[in-house]
């Protein structure tokens, strides 16, 4: 059973560009969420993505976008790149039940993104 | 303010001693809470969660986490840590909304990053 596996795992780019992160949710999983985990910090949550649209968002410029698709793989885009925008980037997946709150969330591994 | 607050920023530990976690939390209901740990290279893996009921909750690899809320806080144990134990841990929360209903997202703390001395 394949967890929660991210695409690519490093990633080197240069102020001003664009780029594409890829997650791919836990196998029975249909919500996703990504995170930010800035060096030396915890995580921080940047959006979720549940039935292809965006529940809850947190306190993230709309540089930051997303989208999932109907294999609930999800995409995470960020645009104009900033120095400060280099962190390890986490996708989360978790079951959608009615008690969403005590849904699980699994953690991939991160895509370590680098802006110079 | 609202808060997850981990005090220890690295703490070490000889191999076989016990271990203790601090995490407080600053919200007006109690949250979910939940402790994660974070090796190196390596994802997020969930050790334990509180929604309710029996304060002292077990986890895996042997961890245990007691909630208390005269003192807002959720601190990680272990009675014999392992040199595998050497990993980075954060504290989290699901803030409940004032509603009754909950938010989508985890709060974290900002992580102790725990040695183990052989």
């Amino acid at each position: 059973d394949a967890g929660v596996t991210q695409s690519p795992t490093h990633l080197i780019k240069t102020r001003g560009q664009q780029v594409t992160l890829r997650c791919s949710p836990k196998s029975g999983h249909d919500t996703v969420s990504w995170y930010q985990q800035a060096l030396g910090q915890g995580p921080q949550f940047i959006f979720q993505y549940y039935e292809e649209e965006e529940r809850q968002r947190g306190n993230f410029p709309d540089r930051f976008s997303g989208h999932q698709f109907p294999n609930y793989s999800s995409e995470l885009n960020v645009n104009a790149l900033l120095l400060g925008d280099s962190a390890l980037y986490l996708c989360a997946s978790s079951l959608f039940t009615g008690g969403i709150a005590k849904n699980i969330q699994y953690f991939g591994a991160g895509t370590r993104l680098s802006v110079l | 303010a609202q808060s997850v607050t981990q005090p220890d920023i690295h703490i070490t530990v000889s191999e076989g001693a016990s271990l203790e976690l601090r995490c407080n939390y600053s919200y007006g209901a109690t949250p979910y809470l939940f402790w994660y740990v974070q090796s190196p290279g390596q994802g997020l893996q969930l050790l334990l969660k509180y929604f309710s009921g029996d304060t002292l909750v077990q986890g895996i690899k042997g961890f245990e986490a007691e909630f208390k809320r005269s003192q807002s806080s959720f601190n990680l144990r272990k009675p014999s840590v392992h040199w595998s134990d050497a990993a980075e841990y954060f504290c989290a929360v699901v803030p409940l909304m004032n509603y009754g209903g909950a938010t989508n997202k985890l709060i974290f703390g900002t992580g102790t990053l725990l040695a183990v001395q052989p």
